[in-house]
């Protein structure tokens, strides 16, 4: 079936500078996508989503970017802090679909160096 | 801290037993889902209930699986016979509908099981 993937398993980035993840989907019908981050022993926690009907997004520190045209998510941490340390997973969905079957990535881990 | 609670944390086991989890999502949450994930892996949907009733169970959940929410609070995951490849995190996640198209799941922190 169609599914959510990611090009990068990990990326190193020094304390400090800006962090790029990259993630490519390739279920047309998905409207909805969120970026998860996960800590060793934790749960995926929510860090910002986007509809399909919009193209950015800005939380505190991180921006997502939509590019329907490729199918194509990034999740940008401004300033990364070694508490970025993680791996971080995007997820979509079709928010019509009535449940939130969330589809998940791989998943890239992100280590930052002090 | 999200508000959702697994228990156990880690469970370990012999192939052929029975084991079961527990999950107390955050207590307004009518929406509790449950996925699994493996090693180096993106979680995976098992199944969801809305309040009390289970309305939707993914390929993934064979005969052997079964989840109940009994009364739309906590739920728990039950499965039987187990096998080396259910070992796994088991994660389970809440959520409030309310008539938003988008809900934000909520997950715990899940429960390693390793089947020896």
């Amino acid at each position: 079936g169609e599914s959510v993937g990611l090009h990068l398993p990990t990326l190193s980035v020094q304390e400090g500078d800006n962090s790029i993840i990259n993630c490519a989907y390739s279920n047309s019908a998905s409207d909805y996508f969120i970026w998860y981050k996960q800590e060793s022993g934790k749960g995926p926690q929510f860090i910002i989503d986007i509809r399909s009907n919009m193209d950015k997004r800005q939380g505190q520190r991180v921006t997502v970017l939509l590019n329907k045209t490729v199918k194509h998510l990034s999740l940008q941490i401004a300033a990364t802090q070694p508490g970025d340390s993680a791996v971080y997973f995007c997820a979509e969905t079709e928010s019509g679909a009535g449940s939130y079957q969330l589809t998940f990535g791989k998943g890239t881990k992100l280590s930052v160096i002090p | 801290d999200t508000g959702v609670s697994q228990n156990p944390r880690h469970k370990i086991t012999k192939r052929g037993q029975n084991v079961t989890f527990r999950c107390d999502p955050i207590s307004e949450h009518n929406r509790l889902y449950w996925y699994r994930q493996t090693l180096g892996q993106g979680p995976e949907f098992l199944t969801y209930f809305q309040n009390e009733a289970q309305l939707e169970k993914s390929r993934l959940l064979s005969d052997r699986f079964s989840a109940e929410r009994p009364k739309g609070s906590f739920s728990t995951l039950e499965i039987q016979r187990t096998e080396q490849g259910d070992s796994a995190m088991y994660l389970c996640a809440s959520s409030l509908v309310s008539g938003a198209t988008n809900e934000k799941l909520f997950f715990g922190s899940g429960t390693q099981l390793s089947v020896l």
